[in-house]
């Protein structure tokens, strides 16, 4: 199983919107709406932050939202803030009954 | 509280066998799935396999099955994951991570070990 396809880095300035895509095939993303995100920051585990696509967990901030075309699914962050620095990294059951992550897009906030 | 506590750094050298522990608490221990997942120095997250909620299914991600193991005991709460014929490239740190039945995502990551494997 391939890991899922994301840009290496996207930015932005504060205030500003950034997205960050996550190609996989239609064994994978495309076949399910089990895809889900996650925030990764040095020295700490990662934290779920979409789950089922498009579903925050509490305590997410709602600048934080998910969809999905096809084989791609979309992370964008809304009103980018320096705390959203990070490494971001998609996630996606697939139909092997295995699961495969993205290959992971550092967010930096200009 | 969730808490997923994970036992220490380790030091192997090439072709040992490490067995990581995940020590669970604050929730019914038999209801959730359990998956562990790496991170190698300067690189994306690995997905490795997982050990569900019956305590006997396992899955492996291709590239580890043959040297992964995960088996857990019930009586302690406690799920481990033991991988062998290590390499300089299994280098990485190890995380533990909960899965509510059939909710395909990871709500609870143990704090990581670092397995460095050096000659």
């Amino acid at each position: 199983q391939s890991a899922l396809t994301q840009p290496p880095s996207v930015s932005g300035s504060p205030g500003q919107s950034v997205t960050i895509s996550c190609s996989g095939s239609s064994n994978d993303v495309g076949r399910y709406n089990r895809v889900s995100w996650y925030q990764k920051t040095p020295g700490t585990a990662p934290k779920l932050i979409i789950h089922d696509v498009s579903n925050r967990p509490s305590g997410v901030p709602d600048r934080f939202s998910g969809s999905k075309s096809g084989n791609t699914a979309s992370l964008t962050i809304s009103g980018l803030q320096a705390e959203d620095e990070g490494d971001y990294y998609c996630n996606s059951y697939t139909s092997t009954y295995t699961y495969v992550f993205g290959t992971g897009t550092k967010v930096t906030v200009l | 509280q969730v808490q997923l506590v994970q036992s220490g750094a380790e030091v192997k050298k090439p072709g040992a066998s490490v067995k990581v522990s995940c020590k669970t608490s604050g929730y019914t221990f038999t209801t959730y799935h359990i998956h562990w997942v790496r991170q190698a120095p300067g690189q994306g997250l690995e997905w490795m396999g997982i050990i569900k909620s019956d305590g006997v299914t396992t899955l492996y991600a291709q590239e580890f099955q043959g040297r992964v193991t995960m088996t857990r005991d019930t009586s302690t709460s406690t799920v481990y994951m033991t991988l062998s014929s290590l390499s300089s490239d299994d280098t990485a740190v190890y995380y533990c991570v909960r899965e509510r039945e059939i909710t395909f995502y990871f709500d609870y990551w143990g704090q990581g070990t670092l397995v460095t494997v050096s000659s």
